[in-house]
């Protein structure tokens, strides 16, 4: 399966700041995906990114405060704009790694950022 | 009522023991169904896909009750080692087949 790096793994961040995650996938994907995981819940999709297509966001979640970045079938990023200590959570890309929804590959994942707003 | 829920336990077993995890979906169009597992502070692996056939991993059985909306993950001879967070995962439709976690089922295995 497709094997994603995510950087930075973690960060501190002063509130009104913004910080960029980039994933890089060591094989093509058709779509990412870009999740939150605040601390003891699961996972809260953010949005769907494909290549050469805005981003899908999902509800409670808008481009202004969360722009992604799909150049390439390789690579996204996500960033988290005018951070509060609210944005403080952990996120993880993921990529699917199987051709349709039956693959049985599933979804692989980077390693999350680990952000804090101070 | 939400898309995927599962019992966020903690499942507190001795070592030795089985356990079963149930999870249930609510839209019945839904396609593909996993279990992933997740360690503390880690991000979350694929553990085994679920057939509608069910299917089997070793001391890890899946299955899928498409009737009555559930997916099961059933360990046998627990171990330390399988103390973990485990995540169903249902692939929804919506344009595009969606993904969507429930909140994890703990598990703690002691000796």
């Amino acid at each position: 399966s497709a094997v994603i790096s995510q950087k930075p793994s973690r960060d501190i961040c002063q509130r009104g700041t913004s910080l960029t995650i980039q994933c890089q996938v060591d094989s093509q994907v058709t779509m990412m995906f870009w999740y939150r995981q605040q601390p003891g819940q699961s996972l809260t999709l953010i949005a769907t990114a494909n290549q050469g297509s805005e981003a899908t966001y999902e509800s409670g979640f808008v481009i202004d405060k969360f722009p992604i970045s799909r150049p390439n079938l390789t690579f996204s990023t996500l960033t988290v704009s005018n951070m509060s200590p609210e944005d403080s959570s952990i996120y993880l890309c993921s990529a699917r790694t199987g051709a349709n929804p039956e693959d049985n590959y599933g979804y692989t994942f980077g390693s999350g950022t680990r952000l804090t707003v101070v | 009522r939400k898309e995927v829920e599962q019992d966020p336990g903690p499942f507190n077993v001795p070592e030795g023991a089985t356990v079963a995890f149930n999870c249930t979906y609510s839209n019945s169009a839904s396609q593909s169904f996993f279990w992933y597992r997740q360690d503390c502070r880690k991000e979350p692996k694929l553990l085994m896909s679920v057939y509608s056939s069910g299917n089997e991993d070793g001391r890890f059985t899946a299955q899928l009750n498409r009737a009555s909306q559930y997916i099961s993950l059933l360990i046998r001879d627990s171990k330390l080692s399988d103390s973990a967070t485990y995540l169903c995962v249902v692939n929804i439709p919506g344009g595009s087949y969606i993904p969507t976690f429930g909140r994890g089922t703990s598990l703690i295995v002691h000796p």
